[in-house]
């Protein structure tokens, strides 16, 4: 059963860069069945979708934070990882990593929005 | 403000039918498909199932829980409600006017 599991820093200051990784375990990003993505809860809201990659390079971006984050990955690690930049307050919030299925049609592998297997999620706290 | 509208609680009895409801619009619900996921507490979002002409639930997902579709309306049936089902129940779908997956506000089922 494939395994997602989430680093990250825990405590940022307003303004800061930072990072969270998503390691895969049984099950490896380099297979064109899935997309990689992630998706952030902050308390007593609904998932909020952020991004998602493929392994061909393809991503997606959801508009109101594009500008802010960038996506990648590195099959050599068999991981992903998520760059959140000019953090704020309301940038706090439970981070989850997750996959989802692709489908192939017209030449490209295409995302299908079924989130199904999540990590644990990490927690990332903006404060002064 | 979400994009797709749900009931903020439901509620029921042991062995009794829910529904939860969750409304859209033409650029989401009513062209794409709709995924349901239930959240413990303190625990990540766990896909049940999608509902696009069909439901079909993700592997290991009862069939007391069962989804439909109706315009830009969607709907979360569970039948037979135990009190394990009491969790948060979340809907999404690609919404093509945003050009993002969006999320309900989430509906909280408390089982009496």
């Amino acid at each position: 059963q494939m395994q997602l599991q989430e680093s990250g820093p825990g405590l940022v200051k307003p303004s800061e860069t930072r990072s969270l990784t998503c390691s895969v375990s049984h099950g490896t990003l380099g297979t064109s069945s899935y997309y990689w993505a992630w998706i952030r809860q902050s308390p007593g809201k609904g998932p909020e979708w952020i991004a998602s990659i493929h392994y061909t390079g393809s991503t997606y971006y959801n508009p109101s934070l594009e500008s802010r984050v960038t996506i990648s990955s590195d099959r050599a690690k068999n991981g992903f990882s998520l760059t959140l930049r000019a953090l704020t307050v309301a940038d706090t919030a439970v981070y989850y990593c997750a996959s989802h299925s692709a489908h192939y049609s017209r030449g490209r592998y295409l995302p299908n929005w079924d989130f199904d297997v999540w990590g644990r999620g990490a927690l990332v706290t903006v404060s002064p | 403000q979400s994009v797709l509208t749900q009931p903020p609680s439901a509620s029921g009895t042991p062995g009794q039918r829910v529904t939860i409801s969750c409304s859209g619009s033409t650029s989401n619900i009513a062209n794409k498909a709709v995924y349901w996921y239930q959240c413990l507490p303190g625990t990540a979002p766990k896909l049940l199932m999608y509902v696009n002409d069909i439901d079909e639930r993700a592997s290991g997902v009862p069939a007391r829980f069962s989804g439909s579709r109706s315009g830009a309306s969607a709907s979360l049936a569970i039948s037979g409600l135990q009190s394990e089902d009491e969790a948060d129940y979340y809907c999404a779908a690609w919404d093509a006017s945003l050009n993002a997956v969006v999320f309900g506000g989430g509906t909280k089922l408390t089982v009496l």
